[in-house]
């Protein structure tokens, strides 16, 4: 069966820490690693990572994918309190017909 | 808003009941997705259209549920003889379906379902 991982499951951390979230997955079929935010309801797009060694920046969160150890990383420097949420890691297929593969999240409190 | 949206925000049923969940996805978007997700977990693929064709039904997807797209736009899903254990969170996700961006979905806020 399908399996993403994600660790940890659950962090706390200050204002202005620096952050970095797992996130291993299966090589079968692979097509794409995507990040999504969820803080109450919605998950809202985060990055979509689909070629090795490329990184992705959105302002202070970067991600990356490594397709030889199948893992990718979500960074997030300068912590804001605005960022606590579950950041979910999902994999896309090629014989999924898109459909996506979530882990478990990661449940980030970012503490004034 | 041209987001996803669903409807009803929450729904609180009695075990036995059946339950219609409505989802509106972007309109430009020829692909509807149902996810389900329990507290703890990331969503969990239920079914997937294409347009008006249903496509994919997860093997976890009892026979108590059946969606439909019947002129692709929005969405129905519904729960017959609801079970406790189908509460949850019900989300629905719109993609535009083209190759290179179809992974990236557009989720709406969900139904809370509560089963008594």
């Amino acid at each position: 069966e399908d399996k993403v991982v994600q660790s940890p499951l659950s962090l706390v951390v200050h204002e202005g820490d620096t952050v970095t979230l797992n996130c291993s997955y299966e090589v079968t079929n692979f097509r794409s690693l995507l990040w999504y935010k969820q803080e109450k309801k919605a998950p809202t797009f985060l990055f979509m990572l689909t070629s090795s060694g490329i990184e992705k920046k959105s302002g202070r969160l970067s991600s990356i994918l490594d397709k030889k150890e199948l893992f990718s990383i979500l960074n997030i420097t300068a912590t804001q309190t605005g960022d606590s949420a579950v950041y979910l890691c999902a994999e896309g297929k090629e014989t999924s017909g898109s459909r996506l593969t979530f882990g478990e999240g990661t449940q980030l409190t970012v503490n004034p | 808003d041209t987001g996803v949206s669903q409807d009803p925000r929450h729904k609180i049923t009695k075990r036995g009941q059946n339950v219609t969940f409505r989802c509106d996805p972007i309109s430009e978007h020829n692909r509807l997705y149902w996810y389900r997700q329990t507290l703890g977990q990331g969503p969990e693929f239920l079914t997937y259209f294409q347009n008006e064709a249903q496509l994919e039904k997860s093997r976890l997807l009892s026979d108590r549920f059946s969606a439909e797209r019947p002129k692709g736009s929005f969405s129905t899903l519904e729960i017959q003889r609801t079970e406790q254990g189908d509460s949850a969170m019900y989300l629905c996700a719109s993609s535009l379906g083209l190759r290179g961006t179809d992974e990236k979905l557009f989720f709406g806020s969900g139904t809370q379902l509560s089963v008594l």
